[in-house]
């Protein structure tokens, strides 16, 4: 129940094409739901978060799309560029206190030229 | 400017050999946090700490162990009863718990079997 099932796990796409990487989660208790970018040899730093009471939120080319009754979310990556290409891990963590990011096993995006 | 300092960046192990990993921060944060990343395995956390001198185990912190003196600083120590050490160690801080707060993360440390 504390785990998050990230896909796929590697994508191609070509420049200016939509990257689409999902995740689901089982534990109803979850509400905070970011998403990490990671290029090689650094560390990840937070893309964007979202929570449950709303089903999107977009910033700049980045957007969450969430589904609470599917238990999924899903991140977009429009207009994609080969600066976006690295490593984006979704998480899940519940509020009230909990220390605890539950990861997905991260996803490697490559953008060709 | 305000981040956090992991050094260093490779380290190297011989068998039956402790190491420690340093986790320094300036953003004045509260909580930090170490992980272990393996490739194809996202991150995985060892050990995580909310106020000075307090600290919980997460979920592999069989062979780790860690101090926090200093809200600054929490460093990392590999012991010799970890016997599969080779990973990618992130240290991270955040000024709050991990559903309220983003957590910011340093550039990581390389560690290596000799």
């Amino acid at each position: 129940q504390q785990q998050v099932k990230q896909s796929p796990q590697s994508l191609i796409v070509q420049k200016g094409g939509i990257s689409i990487i999902n995740c689901a989660y089982e534990n109803t208790a979850f509400d905070y739901f970011p998403w990490y970018q990671q290029f090689p040899g650094k560390g990840p730093a937070l893309l964007i978060a979202i929570r449950p009471d709303v089903s999107e939120k977009k910033e700049g080319r980045f957007t969450i799309s969430f589904n609470k009754s599917a238990k999924q979310f899903s991140l977009h990556i429009m207009d994609s560029q080969p600066g976006d290409s690295a490593t984006y891990f979704c998480a899940a963590s519940m509020k009230g206190g909990s220390e605890k990011l539950v990861f997905g096993k991260g996803t490697k995006l490559t953008v060709n030229p | 400017d305000g981040g956090i300092t992991q050094s260093p960046k490779y380290l190297f192990r011989k068998e039956g050999q402790n190491v420690t990993l340093s986790c320094e921060q300036n953003l004045n944060h509260d909580a930090m946090y170490w992980y272990r990343q393996d490739p194809g395995q996202g991150l995985r956390l060892i050990y995580y700490s909310q106020i000075v001198n307090d600290f919980q185990k997460g979920d592999i912190a069989e062979g780790y162990s860690v101090s926090r003196e200093k809200k600054e600083s929490f460093p990392l120590t590999v012991t010799s009863a970890q016997k599969n050490p080779t990973a990618f160690y992130l240290c991270a801080s955040s000024m709050g718990p991990a559903g309220e707060r983003p957590q910011h993360f340093g550039d990581g440390t390389r560690l290596s079997i000799l």
